[in-house]
Order: structure tokens, then sequence, then C-alpha cells
């Protein structure tokens, strides 16, 4: 069975830009988490969605907003790109609430 | 705020020992914890999990201890192949949001010497 997958693998983008995070979750799984993981750092918590519903949301700013599609399915956008959102954006799937999580690779967005 | 933190932010081990991994957290309402295992250039994997009514938990070479007490836990790998070089993460939830809102600590880096 293919795990999470998430494109692109690698972005560039400049500041004051917006982009877009794909992430298709592993088969059967409906809850999609997103963390932001900087260099050197443990993956820090952005939003949590279950059966397209927001169940979570880190701290982040309002420049940041996700959702959940009726496959499962998730996107994560980011509005008007700062220097620090450079980091690698993880997609994680899980059955259920209660289940672990299992990551993708992430998406590496690099900000110029 | 709450807060998740490695001991040791590296460790180094010979090919063969048990190595041990250690992990405090700060919120007591914390109720599931888990531990991934980090290799450069991929995603976290998961090794195991425990919730907070067990203190321990075994899987294939990997022991997790839970200490609510000191709200510490710890990550036990029997035989420690090279393979098991990488970073190792802990994580709590925030309490009640089952396996979910996870905060990770900073990691350990672990090298295994052939």
């Amino acid at each position: 069975d293919a795990g999470v997958t998430q494109s692109p693998t690698h972005l560039i983008k400049t500041r004051g830009q917006q982009v877009t995070l794909r992430c298709s979750p592993i088969s059967g799984h409906k809850s999609v988490s997103w963390y932001q993981q900087v260099l050197g750092q443990g993956p820090q918590f952005i939003f949590q969605y279950y059966e397209k519903e927001e169940r979570g949301r880190g701290n982040f700013p309002d420049r940041f907003s996700a959702r959940q599609f009726p496959n499962y399915s998730s996107e994560l956008n980011v509005n008007a790109l700062l220097l620090g959102d450079s980091a690698l954006y993880l997609c994680a799937s899980s059955t259920l609430d209660t289940s672990p999580q299992h990551f993708g690779d992430g998406t590496r967005l690099s900000i110029l | 705020g709450e807060s998740v933190g490695l001991h040791l932010p590296t460790l180094s081990v010979q090919e063969g020992d048990n190595s041990i991994i250690n992990c405090a957290y700060s919120n007591s309402a914390s109720d599931y914890f888990i531990w991934y295992k980090q290799e450069s250039g991929k995603g976290p994997q998961f090794i195991i999990d425990i919730r907070s009514n067990m203190d321990k938990r075994q899987g294939q070479r990997v022991t997790v201890l839970l200490n609510k007490t000191v709200k510490h836990l710890s990550l036990q790998i029997a035989a420690t192949q090279p393979g098991d070089s990488a970073v190792y993460f802990c994580a709590a939830n925030r309490g009640g949001t089952g396996a979910n809102n996870l905060f990770f600590g900073t990691g350990t880096r672990l090298t295994v010497i052939p």
C-alpha cells in the first residue's frame, strides 16, 4: 500500500507570494494533520482535519489555512510568505483520532 | 507553555549494545505519547506509542517506558544496529486530543558505531 504522498517535494518561492501544498493520505485514513519542521527542530503542529472538519489548530498566523476534500486528501495554503516560512512541511494521516499518525516525506519550501 | 524535551541531543552507541533515549514532557494532561525515527531527507517514521493508562509497552526490539509521576518517557532499543542511526523524536499530545495535536521534542541523534 502507498504511504502518505505529498507534492511537490521541493518548492522555491519569494517573499509575499502564496503557496499550496498537497497531501494524499494512506488509503482508508480519514484524519490528516499538517506540521512544520524547521531545520534542527522537531515538527510543530499546524492543523488537523478529520472527516473534512477542522479538529485542531496550532499556534500559527491566519496566513496559514487548510482544507480536506471528500476523498480525504488535503491542501495547506500559506499566503504572504515570509523568510521564516522556509521549512519542511509534513503531512500525516491516521485511521482514527486515536491511531498513530503516519508521515509523508514532506515538501521542502524555500523562501528567497 | 507546553514543552517536550530530550535529555541529550546526541547519543553514540556500539553496534549490538542497547540504546536508551530519554524524554521529559511538561503537560500533566498529556495522555498519549509516541516515538518517531527520522532519517535524513525523510519524514518521521512511527516506532511505538503508549497511552497514559500503561507504563510499559514493547515492540520488536523496542520498549517504551512511561513515568507519569515525573513526566518522563524513554525509548529502549535492544541490540542496536547501524540501520538504527537516525534522529529520534518523542511527542506528547495536548491532553484529550487522542493521537493528534502532538508536541514534539527537538530530537536525539543516535549514531551507531560498527
